[in-house]
């Protein structure tokens, strides 16, 4: 039992490139969740999906997209990255409201854009 | 608008000694307040949690209290030790939203504990 994975660890992207963050839930939870964590400002909610196939916006999703096409897994994808978008990102997963509000995090993948 | 804040950056305290780590909330919604975890290099880690229907929540050295009215929780370590040197983020939910939107957490912005032999 992994519980929550992230590929990758790091990553350095040049301004205008793109790429796509894996995450992977063993737990079979319903929801699962994109932050990012920068200096000073705590986690902030990227993108979240309350089930396969269905995604939604969180406070600050300009310049990401995501897919949840296996209940397993929720993709971060960036189109074209901007130094803006240097943070560690972290992935959670929950069971949802009705049994727990607690999320379960991955470790993190720490992007670097130059 | 950081509807939680958590205003000290960081809190330096003596092993044995007790930690206080605070945290306000603007959102009179938010009725689920939780506590993270977080180690370097690591993701968060849940460690408590209390409803807004209870003013006080213990787990072995670890107490949340909720001041309502105050818009104000706290968590009290006791005895802290140098383990629990990690930045904790408050994190509050809303039930309303949970019924719409998943169940969404918004987060303070983290203060590090500092714990000294």
């Amino acid at each position: 039992n992994a519980g929550v994975t992230q590929t990758p660890k790091f990553r350095v992207l040049k301004t205008g490139q793109s790429m796509t963050l894996l995450c992977a839930q063993d737990m079979n939870h319903e929801y699962m969740y994109w932050y990012r964590q920068d200096p000073g400002m705590g986690l902030r909610l990227i993108h979240y999906s309350v089930g396969e196939g269905t995604t939604a916006k969180g406070e600050v999703p300009d310049g990401y997209n995501v897919s949840r096409l296996k209940k397993q897994n929720f993709l971060l994808g960036l189109e074209s990255a901007a130094p803006s978008q240097t943070s560690v990102y972290f992935c959670a997963s929950s069971q949802g409201w009705y049994t727990s509000y607690e999320q379960y995090f991955g470790p993190g993948t720490r992007l670097t854009v130059t | 608008d950081q509807q939680v804040k958590q205003n000290s950056p960081s809190l330096s305290v003596q092993e044995g000694r007790i930690s206080i780590l605070n945290c306000d909330y603007t959102n009179s919604m938010f009725d689920y307040f939780l506590w993270y975890k977080k180690y370097p290099a690591e993701g968060p880690t849940f460690l408590i949690s209390i409803s807004s229907i209870k003013d006080k929540n213990e787990d072995g050295r670890f107490t949340v209290f909720l001041n309502k009215s105050a818009k104000h929780l706290s968590l009290h370590i006791v005895p802290s030790q140098p383990g629990d040197s990690a930045v904790y983020f408050c994190a509050a939910s809303a039930r309303r939203d949970q019924e719409t939107s998943g169940s969404r957490l918004t987060f303070g912005e983290g203060t590090q504990l500092t714990v000294n032999p």
